[in-house]
């Protein structure tokens, strides 16, 4: 199973600012996905990320707000824009497979 | 109606017993399905994974499946306290598109 990292693991943000979520895996891979749970909640897929390629969004979530990069095949950035509390949650990046996850970042916005 | 439904919890079971846990999906055309176990606080971990009808064990863990009913179960034997958590149902079309359940919180009272 592949090793995924990501940075940072938690951060206190402010209402307005932006956030940039590093994930970084120890093998190449094809796909990437970010997740978001909220607080009590499920997992939701936010967007797919293949490199080369602009990143596929599910329903209800926009490149405006969750831009995302994908350079390469080991790595990929989810930036978080404009927050509110409402994006509070924890941030989880996945890889193609059997979605194994990372420890994903927790984020709360004052 | 949601992709994947799960009976929220929580579910009490007494050290040693067996733990069953219950999901439906609604996607008739899903062709992978997985188990999940999170703790509080940290990023869900791949338990099992199922394919096709019938069931799959490792360890004290099987999982049931059946696509007529549209119906994944998962069964805990010799349940221990360690493994309290909650647990998630995932159903992939792709193979790479995965719907969460909201998780069934169990709890293993010692």
């Amino acid at each position: 199973s592949a090793v995924i990292s990501q940075k940072p693991s938690r951060d206190i943000c402010q209402r307005g600012t932006s956030l940039t979520i590093q994930c970084q895996v120890d093998s190449q891979v094809t796909m990437m996905f970010w997740y978001r749970q909220q607080p009590g909640q499920s997992l939701t897929l936010i967007a797919t990320a293949n490199q080369g390629s602009e990143a596929t969004y599910e329903s209800g979530f926009v490149i405006d707000k969750f831009p995302i990069s994908r350079p390469n095949l080991t790595f990929s950035t989810l930036t978080v824009s404009n927050m509110s509390p409402e994006d509070s949650s924890i941030y989880l990046c996945s890889v193609s497979g059997e979605q194994f996850f990372g420890p994903g970042t927790r984020l709360t916005v004052l | 109606q949601k992709e994947v439904e799960q009976n929220s919890g929580p579910l009490s079971v007494p050290e040693g017993a067996i733990a069953s846990l219950n999901c439906t999906y609604s996607d008739r055309v899903s062709q992978s399905f997985f188990w999940y176990r999170q703790y509080s606080g940290k990023s869900p971990e791949l338990i099992m994974s199922i394919y096709s009808n019938g069931d799959k064990e490792d360890g004290r863990f099987t999982a049931q499946l059946n696509k007529a009913s549209q119906y994944v179960s998962l069964l805990i034997r010799d349940s221990q306290p360690s493994d309290s958590a909650t647990y998630l149902c995932a159903v992939s079309r792709t193979g790479n598109q995965f719907y969460f359940g909201t998780g069934t919180s169990l709890t293993v009272i010692p």
